[in-house]
């Protein structure tokens, strides 16, 4: 079936420090790939999404690259902030039967110290 | 703006009692999503629905119920069936366009008194 592995939290950064959350996946198929952000107490954000291999979706300084060969989607961003401090999910999209859905990895909390 | 609304924020339900949560979107979206967030968890689906009156069971459906009969709404009904209710529980639609992305709500947190 289709999962997504996230890197175990919690992760502490001090600001300006360069962030890697590392994610990979198994599917079938060809999924699409996604990068939420939840900040405390609040809903999901999307923060970029990748639909082909190869592909780089970037959004706010963040990074990540949809790399088939190795079912990776790591994201990056290369100086953290403060307000980057929240938690981070690696999600693919999924057929089951005629629905689209989402699967979700565990989360990694990011605290940035000023 | 367009965009999705969970109420309440917080709820508290009694001993068996059942509760009700709201979401609307106004989205024009097809498909809506009900996820339970546990505290250092992932999101776990409960009920999803593609269309109006149309709603399948998600990984965790015991002791939840659901209805669509509008688009714009997709209430989630958590029974005395639940035995473990307390949790975050957020609601997303989408377009159902495999390379498009969820929309979510804020949350509703509902705890136990």
């Amino acid at each position: 079936g289709n999962s997504v592995t996230q890197m175990e939290g919690p992760v502490t950064l001090s600001e300006e420090a360069f962030l890697t959350i590392n994610c990979t996946y198994t599917a079938t198929g060809y999924p699409s790939l996604f990068w939420y952000v939840q900040y405390p107490g609040e809903g999901l954000q999307l923060l970029l999404k990748a639909t082909k291999a190869d592909d780089k979706g970037s959004n706010k300084g963040f990074e990540a690259t949809y790399r088939k060969e190795t079912t990776s989607f790591h994201l990056e961003k290369g100086s953290v902030q403060v307000s980057d401090s929240a938690v981070y999910f690696c999600a693919l999209s999924r057929v089951s039967g005629s629905a689209r859905q989402l699967t979700f990895g565990s989360g990694t909390q990011l605290t940035v110290l000023p | 703006d367009g965009g999705i609304t969970q109420s309440p924020k917080y709820l508290f339900r009694k001993e068996g009692q059942n509760v009700t949560l709201s979401c609307e979107q106004n989205l024009n979206h097809d498909a809506m999503y009900w996820y339970r967030q546990d505290p250092g968890q992932g999101l776990r689906l409960i009920y999803y629905s593609q269309i109006v009156n149309d709603f399948q069971k998600g990984d965790i459906a015991e002791g939840y119920s659901v209805s669509r009969e509008k688009k714009e709404s997709f209430p989630l009904t958590v029974t005395s069936a639940q035995k473990n209710p307390t949790a975050f529980y957020l609601c997303a639609s989408a377009t159902g366009e495999v390379t498009q992305p969820q929309h979510f709500g804020d949350g509703t947190r509902l705890s136990i008194l």
